[in-house]
């Protein structure tokens, strides 16, 4: 099975701090996400990498940024954080194969003080 | 634009009723299709997926789904629900474009009365 992992369930930060939160995928998978989660919203996406060092903006990226020095890790930074980015984070990944599913990890819920 | 519809917010059933959550999507061609779960405080987990063939596809945990081209929709169905069943539910659509991108419905919570 694929496993996408975040490292942190429960974050706390506060305002002003530069936060990153990381995930990890086992399938080598190319393509990685990152989503933010919201009531009512539904699951929206800030970034996704294709590749190594390779990203591309998804529609809510303002405010954040994203690394990917090796193909199994996926990094999301908040450069400086604010309280309107109190949310939940999701990551998942996939092949490059058009009729792959993705894969999410198990989310991390990030409370900006 | 292309988007995804769950018009249904919250819906609550009685455990053994049946149970059918509403997706629509705006398209012209056939996208891929994907239903998954999210119990509280988990992430996703794929339910079952439609791409091409059958329109009615089967998924884990007792759920299927049907694809119906002429009303742009893809609703997820179970027989009798189970109180293990309250979850959140997400429809996702893949339209064209590379990268195995999805666009998400905004979801439907489902409440299971015992």
């Amino acid at each position: 099975d694929v496993k996408v992992t975040q490292s942190s369930r429960y974050l706390v930060k506060r305002t002003g701090e530069k936060v990153f939160l990381e995930c990890v995928q086992d399938m080598d998978h190319e393509n990685m996400f990152w989503y933010r989660q919201d009531p009512g919203l539904g699951l929206r996406l800030i970034y996704f990498s294709y590749d190594v060092k390779m990203k591309e903006k998804g529609d809510i990226p303002e405010g954040y940024s994203v690394s990917r020095e090796k193909k199994e890790r996926f990094s999301l930074i908040l450069e400086s954080a604010s309280t309107n980015q109190t949310s939940m984070y999701l990551c998942a990944s996939t092949t490059q194969q058009r009729n792959q599913p993705q894969h999410f990890g198990d989310g991390t819920r990030l409370s900006i003080l | 634009a292309q988007s995804v519809t769950q018009p249904d917010i919250h819906i609550t059933v009685s455990e053994g009723a049946s149970l059918e959550l509403r997706c629509n999507y705006s398209y012209g061609a056939t996208p891929y299709l994907f239903w998954y779960v999210q119990s509280p405080g988990q992430g996703l987990q794929l339910l079952l997926k439609y791409f091409s063939g059958d329109t009615l596809v089967q998924g884990i945990k007792g759920f299927e789904a049907e694809f119906k081209r002429s009303q742009s929709s893809f609703n997820l169905r179970k027989p009798s629900v189970h109180w293990s069943d309250a979850a959140e539910y997400f429809c996702a659509v893949r339209f064209s474009g590379g990268y195995n991108k999805l666009i998400f419905g905004a979801g439907t919570r489902l409440a299971v009365h015992p």
